[in-house]
């Protein structure tokens, strides 16, 4: 089974602060994906890799960055952490017939 | 645009009561339709993948079907532990790299 790891299942931060969110998956899969999930809002997505080093935006990259140094591990960046951007934040890696393979989501809270 | 809307938002069903839940997609091609579980505070659980209208899967009380427009999971006899929102998810053929697009889900309650 593919799966895929979030560093941190709980996170508190102040605002302002440089906040790295980290995801790794075992499967060799190209594609990974960063979301963030909100009440009422649904899963919208921050950023996706095709390939190591390669990334493009998703619907609200505002106020995130993303690294993609090794294909395994794909790390979401908040530069300078603010309260709007506190959420539940879940990385995917993808495959053709299993769709997306979730990590077990970070809920971060920004203080 | 793609667009995928799932009905109803909630749904609270006595323990052994059917029903089912709805998927209504707009999208140029279709690859894909999927189906996840989500319990609460936890990353979205894989269930079913559908390729094409007429197709069905079947796993325990859970069946999805899908036709060109819409896909539905159907929830035979609950049970509480069934409770969850379920995600219902398209990959465009147009789209690059199976990325997909999301509803916001339907939050089912089992009530013992």
């Amino acid at each position: 089974d593919v799966k895929v790891t979030q560093s941190s299942r709980y996170l508190v931060k102040r605002t302002g602060e440089k906040v790295f969110l980290e995801c790794v998956q075992d499967m060799d899969h190209e594609n990974m994906f960063w979301y963030r999930q909100d009440p009422g809002l649904g899963l919208r997505l921050i950023y996706f890799s095709y390939d190591v080093k390669m990334k493009e935006k998703g619907d609200i990259p505002e106020g995130y960055s993303v690294s993609r140094e090794k294909k395994e591990r794909f790390s979401l960046i908040l530069e300078s952490a603010s309260t709007n951007q506190t959420s539940m934040y879940l990385c995917a890696s993808s495959s053709v017939h299993y769709g997306y393979t979730f990590g077990s989501g970070t809920r971060l809270t920004v203080v | 645009e793609d667009q995928v809307t799932q009905s109803p938002e909630a749904l609270r069903l006595q323990e052994g009561e059917s029903s089912s839940l709805n998927c209504s997609y707009t999208v140029s091609g279709l690859r894909g339709l999927f189906w996840y579980r989500q319990d609460p505070g936890k990353g979205p659980e894989f269930l079913f993948t559908l390729y094409s209208a007429g197709e069905e899967k079947e796993k325990e009380r859970l069946k999805a079907t899908l036709t060109k427009k819409e896909s539905f999971l159907h929830i035979t006899a609950p049970k509480p532990e069934d409770s969850a929102t379920y995600l219902c998810a398209v990959h465009n053929s147009g789209a690059g790299s199976y990325q997909l697009t999301f509803g916001k889900g339907t939050k089912l309650s089992v009530i013992p």
